[in-house]
């Protein structure tokens, strides 16, 4: 089946420092890939995309993400975390008409 | 531009009230989703719709109902509200393109 899983559920890191969340997924074409993040009490907003072509991808609020076709990963990124990062992550993939999305990566920011 | 509003934005119910949840969208889209999000669950699909007049059953259908007589507007509906449907309700939508998909703000359900 195709699917994203997220192997992290919850993640806690100081303001400053970098992060990495991961993803993997199991397609067997080029996926399109996303990553969503959820501040508490709102909506999903869209941090970014991969459709094909260059497989580091840009997004907002500095974030970015590498595609590995390798590792079957989409592994998001951050270099240097801000307070208002505390959240929660997703990762999602197409599965039919739908998106298949990663149960969810908690993060947590410490001063 | 709105993007995807929802309707209401709280609610509670008692056991065996019904009721109706609002999607609209001013993109254009062609598909729209209803998703329900619970503490540890992620977020589960109920129903989703792939144009006007269309409707289809998701991981998690049972208890709600959906109409897409609109292309603009999705509702979900309760018909008879039970405490395990007290949940956050996402609306989503998205273009026939690409599988990106817009949400909108949801719905925070209580079943008493």
């Amino acid at each position: 089946a195709q699917s994203v899983t997220q192997p992290d559920i919850h993640i806690t890191v100081s303001e400053g420092a970098s992060l990495e969340l991961r993803c993997n997924y199991s397609y067997g074409a080029t996926p399109y890939l996303f990553w969503y993040v959820q501040s508490p009490g709102q909506g999903l907003q869209l941090l970014l995309k991969y459709f094909s072509g260059d497989t580091l991808v840009q997004g907002i609020k500095g974030f970015e993400a590498e595609f590995k076709r390798s590792q079957s990963s989409f592994n998001l990124r951050k270099p240097s975390v801000h307070w208002s990062d505390a959240a929660e992550y997703f990762c999602a993939g197409p599965n039919d008409y739908k998106l298949s999305f990663g149960a969810g990566t908690t993060v947590t920011v410490r001063a | 531009n709105a993007g995807v509003t929802q309707t209401p934005k709280f609610r509670v119910l008692k056991t065996g009230q019904s009721m109706t949840l609002l999607c609209a969208q001013d993109m254009n889209h062609e598909y729209m989703y209803w998703y329900r999000q619970d503490p540890g669950m992620g977020l589960r699909l109920i129903h989703y719709s792939v144009g006007e007049g269309t409707t289809a059953k998701g991981e998690v259908p049972d208890g709600y109902n959906v109409s897409r007589l609109k292309k603009q507007n999705f509702l979900l509906g309760l018909e008879s509200a039970a405490p395990s449907q007290t949940s956050v309700y996402f609306c989503a939508s998205r273009t026939g393109v690409n599988y990106e998909q817009y949400f909108g703000p949801g719905t925070r359900l209580t079943v008493t």
